[in-house]
């Protein structure tokens, strides 16, 4: 497609449920990133893939949360037994390679609603 | 530990005027510095950028300046229009970061007609 497609946009789950995030990247882009906005606070990094390589997992804020990338293309960010502080809108990025951050291209994000 | 701060959550200028939003680091190896402009219900989109080596890059309207002594950044809009009300981030990165961006806060820009 012609921009980076996220699904859903909106999702509302129940505390302790799990939730699956969808990423579709440009076609062609070797780097993909997820970073997630809560309320009120900047854009916090959380996992990047930059083609085959072992991933960046530096920024998952705990092991309830993991993503994977398939056939170097779409990406799913899992969040397992969902807490009220893990709402936010989860924004996914892709990019031709691991460049200086102008060639990011942004979805418009998953506003996830745990209640 | 923020590594990229943006002190101001909002800002409020008539149309016409300049808008001056700022931008705080604190990692040295940091080297390559951006703004991000994002509207409600949208991704962020690439706005503006400075290489280090330089203090100072123009686009139109968009001026960004560095001060790598003071570790501090700020992006100048002249003149602010309407379509400018958003909200801006800004980003850094270093070479060993990977490519990996750290943004601040964001400042809410509103410009009033």
């Amino acid at each position: 497609g012609a921009g980076v497609s996220q699904s859903p946009s909106n999702k509302v789950t129940e505390k302790g449920k799990d939730v699956e995030l969808r990423c579709d990247p440009i076609s062609g882009h070797t780097a993909l990133y997820w970073y997630r906005q809560s309320l009120g606070q900047g854009l916090e990094f959380l996992i990047y893939f930059q083609g085959n390589s072992a991933p960046d997992k530096s920024g998952l804020p705990s092991d309830r949360f993991s993503a994977e990338r398939t056939g170097g293309s779409v990406s799913t960010l899992t969040i397992q037994r969902t807490q009220q502080e893990d709402s936010a809108v989860y924004l996914c990025a892709s990019s031709v390679g691991p460049g200086r951050g102008y060639g990011y291209t942004f979805g418009s994000g998953t506003r996830l609603t745990v209640v | 530990d923020q590594q990229v701060k943006q002190n101001s959550p909002s800002l409020s200028v008539q149309e016409g005027r300049i808008s001056i939003l700022n931008c705080d680091y604190t990692n040295s190896m940091f080297d390559y510095f951006l703004w991000y402009k994002k509207y409600p219900a949208e991704g962020p989109t690439f706005l503006i950028s400075i290489s280090s080596i330089k203090d100072k890059n123009e686009d139109g309207r968009f001026t960004v300046f560095l001060n790598k002594s003071a570790k501090h950044l700020s992006l100048h809009i002249v003149p602010s229009q309407p379509g400018d009300s958003a909200v801006y981030f800004c980003a850094a990165t270093g070479s060993s970061n990977t490519g990996k961006l750290i943004f601040g806060q964001g400042t809410t820009l509103q410009v009033k007609p």
